[in-house]
């Protein structure tokens, strides 16, 4: 099964620090595209950083970027100088090349702390 | 502004009734997706339309119904089938995810189905 695991159900993390989330995937395809999907407390889903899997360059949003391990089918994303409003639930997906069906992890509730 | 709009916010549903979620999208989105989330368990597809008229299931399409007789709507009827229908639903849409480019999947706002 083609499966997508967040390992780490809660995290916190001072304001201003750096802080870390895990995501690994499962699948035999080597074209894909991978996701950080940002869920606050309003529930609208919110696209943080995309990663395609052909790219060996990661990908990087102003403080959010990420560590693509292609091998090790890891997808980490990172949060630099955390803000208050970054509080949310992280959901990390993906979807094969010409597929539809886009595959969540169970997510991950980040809570910074003031 | 373009967005997608899902209404209601909240519904109360009782057993063995069967109810309508509203999506709509001005975004001139080809394909369209219903998800539902439960705590711990993230968003599972439900089912998606990637044009007019023709639509597939999902991982838990059973005890759902939609229709696509417009690009810009997508209802997804919850029927007295689904044993356990309390959950969030969310609606997405996207240019066909998965094809390249700046693919990404844009969502509504919600609806919150509580069955009493």
């Amino acid at each position: 099964a083609q499966t997508v695991t967040q390992s780490q159900p809660e995290m916190s993390v001072q304001e201003a620090e750096t802080v870390t989330l895990s995501c690994t995937y499962d699948t035999s395809e080597s074209d894909y595209y991978l996701f950080w999907y940002k869920q606050p407390p309003s529930r609208q889903m919110i696209l943080v950083i995309r990663q395609e899997a052909y790219k060996q360059q990661n990908a990087t949003e102003n403080r959010f970027s990420v560590n693509f391990q292609k091998a090790a089918k890891s997808f980490s994303l990172k949060i630099s100088d955390s803000q208050l409003g970054d509080a949310a639930m992280y959901f990390c997906a993906w979807i094969i090349q010409g597929a539809q069906k886009l595959v969540f992890g169970q997510g991950t509730r980040l809570t910074i702390n003031p | 502004d373009g967005g997608i709009t899902q209404s209601p916010k909240y519904l109360f549903r009782k057993e063995g009734q069967n109810v309508t979620l509203s999506c709509e999208q001005n975004l001139n989105h080809d394909a369209m997706y219903w998800y539902r989330q439960d705590p711990g368990q993230g968003l599972r597809l439900i089912y998606y339309s990637q044009i007019v008229n023709d639509f597939q299931k999902g991982d838990i399409a059973e005890g759902y119904s939609v229709s696509r007789e417009k690009k810009e709507s997508f209802p997804l009827t919850v029927t007295s089938a689904q044993k356990n229908p309390t959950a969030f639903y969310l609606c997405a849409s996207s240019i066909q995810l998965g094809t390249g480019g700046r693919t990404e999947a844009f969502f509504g706002q919600g609806t919150r189905l509580t069955v009493v």
